[in-house]
């Protein structure tokens, strides 16, 4: 079983348009993020939730925003798509808040034409 | 000055020779310092993790952590091909609340 799992793996949309990706973990852990890795591959955290509450919101643009249900799931909803906003983003999770290993679903690649 | 700097590399090795990576670190209350392995194309997977001073050795792999310099390293021992991939640095930052990734520094193992 896959321990966190992201879906879509692909995304291409058209700018303008809104789209969710999903993240599901089945590791029993109390937080998860969303990371964003760029064209230069640099990976860089955009929020983080422990126990469904939401613990780091980095300068992330009003149009993300992240929804956790429950503690296994952490969606993004992205409004108003812009060219920027192609990349690949990662969600994880660790076993508790702080200084822990943080475990990596497989990355949806997003695409905006 | 970047949070955390690595060496984009490429890092050209042949086989069997040993790989070092290195990482200089800004924030001084990183406690915990994680170094990932990325394919190209996959996810970031855990590698090593090491908290005190000095070296850890896992297997093929050896972190080396110094606070005071604000330097991390990781050494591969007899490097295979297949550790041909990006090494992501991160340290444990904002107070414990999130890793902050550095840019990567990418390894080729030549046969």
């Amino acid at each position: 079983d896959t321990a966190v799992s992201q879906t879509p793996k692909y995304l291409v949309t058209q700018m303008g348009n809104d789209k969710s990706i999903k993240c599901e973990q089945n590791l029993g852990h109390d937080t998860m993020y969303w990371y964003k890795q760029d064209s230069k591959k640099f990976l860089k955290i955009m929020f983080s939730y422990n126990n469904k509450e939401l613990i780091i919101n980095e300068t992330v643009p009003n149009r993300f925003s992240p929804k956790s249900p429950d503690k296994a799931h952490l969606n993004l909803h992205i409004n108003s798509l812009e060219l920027g906003d192609s990349a690949v983003y990662f969600c994880a999770s660790s076993q508790e808040w702080g200084g822990t290993e943080a475990f990596f679903g497989q990355g949806t690649r997003l695409t905006v034409v | 000055q970047k949070e955390v700097e690595q060496n984009s590399g490429p890092l050209s090795v042949p086989e069997g020779a040993i790989a070092s990576l290195n990482c200089t670190y800004s924030d001084r209350g990183s406690q915990s310092f994680f170094w990932y392995r990325q394919y190209s194309g996959k996810s970031p997977e855990l590698i090593m993790f090491i908290y005190s001073n000095g070296d850890k050795e896992d297997g093929r792999f050896t972190a080396q952590l110094n606070k005071a310099s604000q330097y991390v390293s990781l050494l591969i021992r007899d490097s295979q091909p297949s550790d041909s991939a990006t090494y992501l640095c991160a340290p444990e930052g904002g107070g414990g609340n999130k890793l902050t990734f550095g840019t990567g520094t990418q390894l080729k193992v030549e046969l």
